[in-house]
């Protein structure tokens, strides 16, 4: 398995403003995936982070929207800049494993925008 | 592309009695894991059982097991003896091991009636 801690695990942001969430895991790994999950939807892959390049983006999610940083191999953020209702979310941050690259979540960081 | 779907949005089950879940995918790849993940109200993504593609014989996990029907592309998840705990929305996942990408179902809300 694996140990994976988010922060914030829960925040009330207000409109236009940014917010980074932080994810750490217990050993190093390849790649790191964000997940986003709307009120009451499945989720949705927003982009993987390697480490030593930029994070590749699913469609719908850009970077000037959604930067993320990937600094070493246990730690990345993701930002969600000039927020607005609409992003008031579930964001998940995952790494998969061996074996068979299973995939494993944090907690979650819940955060409403007003 | 590949797509995960769960067809029942909503189940309920009596206290030790058993339900199925059900779950349907499609991909091109020949290579790929699939997932059943529990969510309860704490909004942590939870593993609850694993299946390799390549393996005829379906996992189980103490009250948990799964039916893999690859030639249908079928998946369902067996609760045995359900619990009050096991009351959660559940996932269906698809892992891309190419692609080292998952997609995930819309997700069915189990209820446990005591």
């Amino acid at each position: 398995s694996a140990v994976i801690s988010q922060k914030p695990s829960r925040d009330i942001c207000q409109r236009g403003t940014s917010l980074t969430i932080q994810c750490q895991v217990d050993s190093q790994v390849t790649m790191m995936f964000w997940y986003r999950q709307q009120p009451g939807q499945s989720l949705t892959l927003i982009a993987t982070a390697n480490q030593g390049s930029e994070a590749t983006y699913e469609s719908g999610f850009v970077i000037d929207k959604f930067p993320i940083s990937r600094p070493n191999l246990t730690f990345s953020t993701l930002t969600v800049s000039n927020m607005s209702p609409e992003d008031s979310s579930i964001y998940l941050c995952s790494v998969d494993r061996d074996p068979g690259n299973t995939i494993y979540f944090g907690e979650g960081s819940w955060l409403t925008v007003v | 592309a590949q797509t995960v779907t769960q067809s029942q949005p909503e189940m309920s089950v009596q206290e030790a009695e058993t339900v199925t879940l059900s779950c349907t995918y499609d991909t091109s790849e020949s290579d790929y894991y699939l997932f059943w993940y529990k969510q309860p109200p704490s909004r942590q993504m939870i593993l609850v059982i694993r299946q390799e593609a390549y393996k005829q014989q379906n996992a189980t996990e103490n009250r948990f097991s799964v039916n893999f029907q690859k030639a249908a592309k079928s998946f369902s998840l067996k609760i045995s003896d359900s619990q009050l705990g096991d009351a959660a929305m559940y996932f269906c996942a698809l892992h891309n091991t190419n692609a080292g990408k998952s997609t995930f179902g819309d997700g069915t809300t189990l209820t446990v009636k005591p």
